[in-house]
């Protein structure tokens, strides 16, 4: 069972910034929260993932709470094509590989 | 960055038959894949794992049988659906974690449809 809850849609207008929340309130001390996205009849393309400090790349911040039970992913402009379904996903380790356990995701939608 | 092909993109095949779906690590070898599935309008959901010299791991409610695994070499895992159905079709996608990284990367997923 996916370990996060995030509402089901969201909307945004172009060259606005897009936060997405996500909660996490069982997570782990060792477990690190991932991003992903998938855009219409893709594969899930990563994001960004974080433990407990903020992050940042060339796509998106991540914002953790002190207490890690929720985290908010930041788009700083968004444009059209950022619209697509986000994975917020606490990582379940398996022998040091990565077995990603989906939730729904937010539906974002950006509009023009 | 890393790179995970499937193959083919897409695929129709009659009621009854089998097929194969290849996933290949381009730049990176992979020890462990994972294969999900994606309904549509539904989030992906975790099928097995596929392990490079040894049998699969499946999440429960798949049926080992009919969903085959096969991981014989670093960069290449084969998912078979057997005897497929038409409650078969659906979105097939593989991940391949770096090894000793932090990301895993998708293939670009398999759309399957059984008539």
């Amino acid at each position: 069972d996916a370990k996060t809850t995030q509402p089901t849609s969201m909307d945004c207008a172009e060259g606005r910034a897009a936060n997405l929340p996500c909660n996490h309130s069982t997570i782990s001390g060792n477990e690190y929260v991932y991003w992903y996205r998938q855009i219409h009849s893709q594969g899930p393309q990563y994001i960004i993932h974080g433990l407990k400090n903020n992050e940042t790349n060339e796509m998106a911040s991540l914002i953790i709470t002190e207490d890690r039970k929720s985290s908010t992913l930041i788009l700083p402009h968004a444009t059209l094509r950022d619209t697509a379904v986000y994975y917020c996903i606490v990582r379940v380790a398996v022998g040091g590989a990565q077995k990603l356990v989906f939730g729904q995701g937010t539906r974002l939608t950006i509009n023009p | 960055g890393a790179v995970v092909s499937q193959h083919p993109s897409w695929v129709i095949c009659k009621s009854g038959t089998s097929v194969k779906i290849e996933c290949r690590s381009l730049d990176f070898q992979a020890t462990t894949m994972f294969w999900y599935r994606q309904f549509p309008k539904q989030s992906l959901m975790l099928m097995a794992t596929s392990n490079e010299g040894s049998k699969a791991t499946y999440e429960q409610g798949v049926e080992k049988d009919k969903f085959l695994i096969n991981h014989a070499s670093l960069t290449l895992s084969t998912l078979t659906v057997t005897s497929a159905h038409p409650e078969d079709s659906s979105f097939y996608i593989c991940s391949a974690p770096t090894r000793g990284g932090t990301e895993a990367f998708f293939g670009q997923g398999t759309r399957l449809t059984v008539v």
